[in-house]
């Protein structure tokens, strides 16, 4: 399939370094949140999510943060490695029981060898 | 079954022509979304589905565009007489219940359709 996201920011990370990937969301009433990984030629993947009342949760290699005054997300990965090498989206909930989403556009994360 | 499931995953078909694509959500998930992701560009809603309510349609695109889910489950994107910029990757995603904030939606790898 097509690489999507062609025209994307990219994040240049040399192999070990931490990345970190922002996103600002548009709704303040949103109160979910999730990070999804999509390589190239295939769908997204879930990678973490967070609700609004926590500021940061960790997983596995990564941590969300979210910050409400200034409707931020990131997204941190630890030790970047080649695996890593996709494009990562937001996506937020628009809260008050909808089911509705708004995703980011993405940004592509490169990891140097 | 164990991930949100698509078929074809790559579909070329002659300006006109109609073609279907299908979804098969995880195993119990209720809600079910069909999302349209061109070049570069963020995920457009086109159609979601939850138990038996009616459908939310709102964001499909013309009248070309129809979907359906059978039995709450397996649905079918239907996009007659294509045209060259219905080209796109089409997404399925299910969650475990709707409408509700914090319903995790998994997606399927996409079907790549080209119309040429």
């Amino acid at each position: 399939g097509e690489s999507v996201g062609l025209h994307l920011p990219t994040l240049s990370v040399q192999e070990g370094d931490n990345s970190i990937i922002n996103c600002a969301y548009s709704n303040s009433a949103s109160d979910y949140f999730i990070w999804y990984k999509q390589e190239s030629g295939k769908g997204p993947q879930f990678i973490i999510d967070i609700r609004s009342n926590m500021d940061k949760r960790q997983g596995q290699r990564v941590t969300v943060l979210l910050n409400k005054t200034v409707k931020h997300l990131s997204l941190q990965i630890a030790a970047t490695q080649p695996g890593d090498s996709a494009v990562y989206f937001c996506a937020e909930n628009m809260g008050s029981g909808t089911y509705k989403y708004i995703f980011g556009t993405g940004t592509r994360l490169k990891v140097l060898a | 079954g164990a991930g949100v499931s698509q078929s074809p995953s790559n579909k070329v078909t002659e300006k006109g022509k109609d073609v279907e694509l299908r979804c098969d959500p995880i195993s119990g998930h209720t809600a079910l979304y069909w999302y349209r992701q061109s070049l570069g560009q963020g995920l457009e809603f086109l159609i979601y589905f939850q138990g038996n309510s009616a459908p939310d349609k709102s964001g499909l695109p013309s009248d070309r565009f129809s979907a359906e889910r059978t039995g709450g489950s397996v649905s079918t994107l239907t996009i007659q007489r294509t045209q060259q910029e219905d080209s796109a990757v089409y997404l399925c995603a299910s969650s475990l219940a709707g409408p509700s904030s914090g319903n995790t939606i998994y997606f399927g790898e996409g079907s790549w359709l080209t119309v040429v």
